[in-house]
């Protein structure tokens, strides 16, 4: 089953709104990554919070971690057409051996 | 960009051939992934590999295996394909993810006839 979840699946906004996506996850994490898709392409990182974090920026993106609630948001603010993509959130488990488990994403439209 | 190359790119084969994909890396990162993308589910961890020769299972191994007989290759071979095995496949790269990201290559689309 997947660790993370994303929410909504699909958002569809105008430009220059802001973007809030969710993330649930289930067991304990060492850190929070997001990831970005382009349409066709491969994923690009985008932030990275660790579990004792509890907000991060950079640059529009504003990522928040709830541990206590297992749950993560990102916030793209002043939305741009070119922010239309794929999110995914992905954790790192504590227990696990260096890897990734993702979530299924949320799919961004912004409309100009 | 880091230096990732999947190939091919894309393959279309028939049910019961052995495929092989291929991921390059000229980033000498320890940890190398396969991942599987379909609609639904997201992304899937399918094998990864943590050095030369050190590999592990991933949640969805199941007919496929792999090989990493050198740091910057780490082969994806589907022994007999099957329909199901429609997908495209990303591999990725780390230095850990307890302290870093992963690097993905572009893809690589496979269709199983």
């Amino acid at each position: 089953s997947q660790q993370g979840e994303e929410d909504p699946q699909a958002l569809s906004i105008q430009e220059g709104e802001n973007a809030t996506m969710n993330c649930s996850y289930k067991t304990s994490i060492n850190n929070l990554q997001w990831y970005r898709q382009n349409s066709g392409r491969g994923l690009v990182h985008l932030i990275l919070i660790r579990s004792n974090e509890r907000e991060k920026h950079s640059g529009r993106l504003r990522v928040t971690l709830d541990t206590s609630k297992k749950s993560s948001s990102l916030l793209i603010t002043a939305s741009r057409a070119a922010d239309t993509a794929s999110y995914f959130c992905a954790t790192d488990i504590i227990q696990g051996a260096q890897k990734l488990v993702f979530g299924q994403g949320t799919r961004l439209t912004i409309n100009p | 960009d880091a230096g990732i190359t999947q190939s091919p790119r894309h393959k279309v084969t028939e049910t019961g051939t052995p495929v092989t994909l291929r991921c390059h890396q000229t980033e000498n990162h320890r940890y190398m992934y396969w991942y599987r993308q379909d609609p639904g589910h997201g992304l899937r961890l399918i094998h990864y590999s943590y050095g030369v020769k050190d590999t592990d299972k991933g949640e969805v191994s199941d007919g496929y295996s792999v090989s990493r007989s050198k740091t910057e290759d780490f082969l994806l071979t589907l022994e007999s394909a099957t329909s199901s095995q429609t997908s495209v496949y990303f591999c990725a790269i780390s230095e850990g993810t307890s302290t870093g990201e992963l690097f993905f290559g572009e893809g690589s689309r496979l269709t199983v006839l």
